[in-house]
């Protein structure tokens, strides 16, 4: 079935690099996605990944994904606190449907 | 950016009350939006499937004569919660995406149901 997975929480000091891992299981997921969500507000979209490309860079943001293992990862370089927030892993089986979502990670960013 | 409104942000009504959320697709055309509900400190879970022009699609569970989905044009959709009770309450987001070529699903910004 599909699940996508994901640790609750993460607290990392003002500065330091912040990396947040995902394990997803549907391996025809054409795209896979890095969602950020502050306290009372909707979703806002990071960054999306192909599924045939390693790795993808956006300013502080970098992608990861091993599609071999079903794995994917953001990292927040020079985490600051306004970083802290609620982030979502999701698959997306089905490039034009709905997308499967993780529980989220909660990343505390401490100064 | 593609941009998702939803309106209202937040909304307080009585038992036994309807209420009416909107999403708008502001700078592209969405023939799919999907409703979206979340509770505290949960991840999002899918309601339905609204289809442009057509009969949304609900997912197991979800009733949809209490929650009406109508889809009328290429960058509206609205849900209405019928006869709202206390356990109503909840998060509710939308999102859309462009139909022209790919591109990612984009959400509103939510909205805050308290049925008192």
């Amino acid at each position: 079935g599909e699940d996508v997975e994901q640790s609750l929480f993460l607290s990392v000091r003002e500065g330091d690099s912040s990396v947040i891992n995902c394990t997803y299981t549907d391996s025809s997921s054409t795209y896979l996605y890095w969602y950020k969500q502050e306290p009372g507000a909707g979703l806002q979209l990071l960054t999306y990944i192909f599924s045939n490309m390693d790795m993808k860079q956006d300013q502080r943001l970098t992608v990861l994904l091993n599609k071999k293992d079903k794995h994917l990862s953001l990292r927040i370089a020079d985490t600051q606190t306004g970083d802290s927030a609620i982030y979502f892993c999701a698959e997306n089986p089905g490039s034009q449907g709905n997308l499967i979502f993780g529980k989220g990670t909660k990343l505390s960013v401490k100064p | 950016g593609a941009v998702v409104s939803q309106h209202p942000s937040w909304v307080i009504c009585k038992s036994g009350t309807s209420v009416k959320i909107e999403c708008r697709s502001l700078d592209f055309q969405a023939t799919t939006m999907f409703w979206y509900r979340q509770f505290p400190k949960q991840s999002l879970m899918l309601m339905a499937t609204s289809n442009e022009g057509s009969k949304a699609t609900y997912e197991q569970g979800v009733e949809k004569d209490k929650f009406l989905i109508n889809h009328a044009s290429l960058t509206l959709s609205t849900l209405t919660v019928t006869s709202a009770h206390p356990e109503d309450s909840s998060f509710y987001i939308c999102s859309a995406r462009d139909v022209q070529g790919y591109s990612p699903l984009h959400f509103g910004n939510g909205t805050r149901l308290t049925v008192t």
